[in-house]
């Protein structure tokens, strides 16, 4: 029930290409949806986050797309660039205040 | 600002050793969090501070004692660690008891136990 599924592990896409993230959830008491990046040695960094009661959002480059009836969100990285090579965790989290984060995935941006 | 601090960046120590980590945020925040995290795994829970008390312990062994002096800072003290017990710490905040809080993560620290 506390699980966020994540998909794919690891993915590799090309300059300019789209990077799509998936990720799916049981427990329907989580409200917030946050994405975070991180590089190599460094924390994870707040990209961009979403409320079940909107779809979509976006920000720049990247959008989350929600569907509550599905349970499933997924962030959309559109002319992904080689600066984006990272590993992206999705999250949610209820009332509780407490993250629970998928298990994450390797993007490659090739050149 | 939206910065949280870790120091020391690296830390190398003994199984007899005792060291500690330190965190600080200075945005006002009144939860700050300790995450464990192994490579290539997503950060595991293991304390949750709200107004400086400690409302969450995640099943964490005593070897691990954390403590918040004030609202601005959280310390995590170790001891007797275990070479398994090597990974990244990384410290968190975020503002409040709203229940979309942001957490902000520091850098964190890279601890290797001998």
């Amino acid at each position: 029930q506390q699980q966020v599924k994540q998909s794919p592990q690891s993915l590799i896409v090309q300059k300019g290409g789209i990077s799509i993230i998936n990720c799916a959830y049981e427990n329907t008491a989580f409200d917030y949806f946050p994405w975070y990046q991180q590089f190599p040695g460094k924390g994870p960094a707040l990209l961009i986050a979403i409320r079940p009661d909107v779809s979509e959002k976006k920000e720049g480059r990247f959008t989350i797309s929600f569907n509550k009836s599905a349970k499933q969100f997924s962030l959309h990285i559109m002319d992904s660039q080689p600066g984006d090579s990272a590993t992206y965790f999705c999250a949610a989290s209820s009332s509780a205040r407490q993250l629970t984060f998928g298990s994450g995935t390797q993007l490659t941006v090739l050149p | 600002d939206t910065e949280v601090t870790q120091t020391p960046k690296h830390l190398v120590m003994g199984m007899t050793n005792k060291k500690s980590l330190k965190c600080e945020q200075h945005m006002g925040h009144r939860a700050m969090y300790w995450y464990k995290q192994k490579a290539k795994k997503p950060p595991e829970l293991m304390f949750v501070y709200s107004y400086e008390k400690l409302s969450i312990n995640e099943s964490v062994p005593s070897r691990f004692s954390p403590e918040c002096p004030n609202s601005s800072l959280l310390n995590l003290h170790l001891h007797a660690l275990q070479p398994e017990d090597s990974a990244l710490y990384l410290c968190a905040s975020s503002s409040g008891p709203g229940i979309t809080d942001t957490q902000y993560f520091g850098p964190g620290t890279r601890l290797t136990v001998l």
